[in-house]
């Protein structure tokens, strides 16, 4: 089974810190994806990378950056916390374009910044 | 543009009975369709995929989805709903430009005893 891991299941920052989420997968996937996740809003595409330090811009990249230094490592950065990045951040992997859209994802990460 | 709706923010239903939760997509071309389920404090599980085989799809714990090109419809259905079927659903459409993808806002499913 594709595991997809993620650093921590909550976490609690103050506004202004620098914060780093990470995320593992060990299914040798081409193909990375950094979501936010509110109520009401479904999920929203953060970041994505389709190879190692490769990434692109997905709908809501402000006030955040990515990094993807090894194929199996996708790491998601808050340069400086803001209260309305208050959300759970979800980590996804997929092989391939063709199956792009086939994602498995993380357990998700809780952050609140006060 | 493409874009995913899902009809109903919140559905319950009793144990036993049938679930349907609709969703309906808009695509300029043939689209790829997807069933995720979300269990509290979990990450999303795919239930099932579309993508432009069998028009109905077969996912796991007993659900399933058609697709509907004249409705542009791609509604899930269980034919008897169990306690476990209790969270949130999402239906998600592949985008164009390769890597996007559109999740719906979610159907969050409550089974009463």
């Amino acid at each position: 089974d594709v595991k997809v891991t993620q650093s921590s299941r909550y976490l609690v920052k103050r506004t202004g810190e620098k914060v780093f989420l990470e995320c593992v997968q060990d299914m040798d996937h081409e193909n990375m994806f950094w979501y936010r996740q509110d109520p009401g809003l479904g999920l929203r595409l953060i970041y994505f990378s389709y190879d190692v330090k490769m990434k692109e811009k997905g709908d809501i990249p402000e006030g955040y950056s990515v990094s993807r230094e090894k194929k199996e490592r996708f790491s998601l950065i808050l340069e400086s916390a803001s209260t309305n990045q208050t959300s759970m951040y979800l980590c996804a992997s997929s092989t391939s374009q063709r199956e792009v859209w086939e994602q498995y994802f993380g357990p998700g990460t809780r952050l609140t910044v006060t | 543009a493409q874009s995913v709706t899902q009809l109903d923010s919140h559905v319950s239903v009793s144990e036993g009975t049938p679930v349907l939760l609709r969703c309906n997509y808009s695509s300029s071309y043939s689209p790829s369709l997807f069933w995720y389920v979300q269990h509290p404090n979990k990450g999303l599980q795919l239930l099932l995929k579309y993508t432009s085989a069998a028009t109905l799809v077969k996912g796991i714990n007993g659900f399933e989805a058609e697709f509907k090109k004249s409705e542009t419809s791609f509604h899930l259905t269980k034919p008897s709903a169990h306690m476990s079927d209790a969270a949130e659903y999402f239906c998600v459409v592949g985008g164009t430009g390769g890597f996007k993808t559109i999740f719906g806002a979610g159907t969050r499913l409550f089974v009463k005893a």
